[in-house]
């Protein structure tokens, strides 16, 4: 099956720091999103990006579909931007949403 | 995007109990999905719950342990039955909105903890 991979698996940033977070696909996919989750283990949609490039606010996200890769920007980040960042893609045949293992962020103040 | 409600918001179980978790949406969908998220891990697939036919388990995931009820196109349920301490996750419900397949939104979740 699909393999979803993403790093860096932690980071600890201090407040304002940029950050890029990478996610990485194994097969071609129809769907790729970015999720945060929250401390209170909420999952936040970020970006429903297959391909190009999407910005919202301080964060873009960018996916090169036939390299197989995403990547999350983080700018000017703040302590509030600390959680678990997940990407997920979805296969066609199944309509199964594929997690990553996740990256861990820290942003201190 | 859909509004998606889950009950109990967390919950602390005996082991050997079930514990049955709702799932409530704002508008009609076809398809809602389980997913289950242990301590620390990411999160999996449990089923596909289908209106009017039977769920659709995952690897690993059977009916007896995680009977789901879907008696309409805005709610669903998901009972963890026979608990034991390795039950304790979230579970998370998740729906497409709107017919649009490929975009999923989550419900708020379940932390769940058995003793």
């Amino acid at each position: 099956g699909i393999q979803v991979e993403q790093s860096p698996p932690d980071l600890i940033l201090q407040e304002g720091a940029n950050s890029t977070l990478r996610c990485n696909f194994s097969d071609s996919v129809n769907n790729l999103q970015w999720f945060h989750q929250n401390p209170w283990g909420q999952l936040i949609n970020l970006f429903y990006i297959p391909s190009g490039t999407k910005q919202n606010g301080r964060l873009s996200a960018t996916t090169v579909a036939t390299e197989r890769y995403s990547l999350l920007y983080i700018s000017s980040s703040q302590t509030t931007d600390s959680g678990v960042y997940f990407c997920a893609v979805l296969m066609d045949s199944s309509y199964k949403l594929i997690f990553g293992s996740g990256t861990r962020l820290l942003v201190r103040p | 995007s859909a509004v998606i409600s889950q009950k109990p918001s967390r919950d602390i179980c005996q082991r050997g109990t079930s514990l049955t978790i709702q799932c409530q949406v704002d508008s009609q969908v076809t398809m809602m999905f389980w997913y289950r998220q242990q301590p620390g891990q990411s999160l999996t697939l449990i089923a596909t719950a289908n209106q009017g036919s039977e769920a659709t388990y995952e690897s690993g995931f059977v009916i007896d342990k995680f009977p789901i009820s879907r008696p309409n196109l805005t709610f669903s349920t998901l009972t963890v039955s026979n608990m034991s301490p390795e039950d304790s996750s979230i579970y998370l419900c998740s729906v497409p909105p709107g017919g649009a397949i490929y975009e999923q939104f989550f419900g708020p979740g379940t932390r769940l903890t058995v003793l």
